[in-house]
């Protein structure tokens, strides 16, 4: 039981490049999340998933976007990667009864 | 709106000492509250959650719905304490599941 797997784990993008953070997690979950974390500042909702097919914005979601291509899998999107977004991107999935399981993370560096 | 506020960005306590981390919140409705625990490098994990009323690594939370806290303490701190912990809400209301972290607070033990 893998629990939730995020790909990759170390990237570093030139400023404007594009790509697509990974996340599934296979546990039967319905709900699933993308979070950053920064010094000082905790962790911050990008996006989430209530359920397969629905999309809502969390905190922080100006620079990124979403995808939840089936119940396994929410993937996360930066299309014009710029500095502020250098930082450790969490994904997260819930149980309504267990609560929150999240990725090992991404660890972005823009530059 | 949903807010949580960790007012200690960094805490040293000796070993053998107690530990007390603390963590207000705010929120109209009736919130779930959790601790997470992260290791050096390593993704967060659940801690506690105050529904479940359990004492996991000798550390225990009371939820305090007057003082609107949700505090965790430890008597007797182990080298091994050392992390970051965050303090989390969450609504209980289905389909608004919106995890929000405190700021953290790094807990150091000295030997």
């Amino acid at each position: 039981n893998a629990g939730v797997t995020q790909t990759p784990k170390f990237q570093v993008l030139k400023t404007g490049q594009s790509m697509t953070l990974q996340c599934a997690q296979d546990m039967n979950h319905n709900s699933m999340y993308w979070y950053r974390q920064d010094p000082g500042m905790g962790l911050r909702l990008i996006y989430y998933s209530a359920s397969e097919g629905t999309t809502d914005k969390g905190e922080v979601p100006n620079g990124y976007n979403v995808s939840r291509l089936n119940k396994r899998e929410f993937s996360l999107r930066l299309e014009s990667a710029a500095p502020s977004q250098t930082s450790v991107y969490f994904c997260a999935s819930r149980d309504r009864d267990y609560g929150y399981t999240f990725g090992s993370g991404t660890r972005l560096t823009v530059v | 709106a949903q807010r949580v506020t960790q007012p200690e960005k960094l805490l040293s306590v000796f070993k053998g000492a107690p530990v007390e981390l603390k963590c207000n919140y705010s929120y109209s409705g009736s919130p779930e509250l959790f601790w997470y625990v992260q290791y050096s490098r390593q993704r967060l994990q659940l801690l506690l959650r105050h529904i479940s009323r359990e004492s996991i690594k000798g550390f225990t939370a009371d939820l305090n719905k007057g003082e609107t806290s949700f505090h965790l303490k430890k008597p007797f701190a182990q080298e091994e304490d050392s992390a970051m912990y965050y303090c989390a809400l969450s609504p209980t209301n289905f389909g608004n599941e919106k995890l929000t972290f405190g700021t953290g607070t790094r807990l150091t033990i000295i030997p």
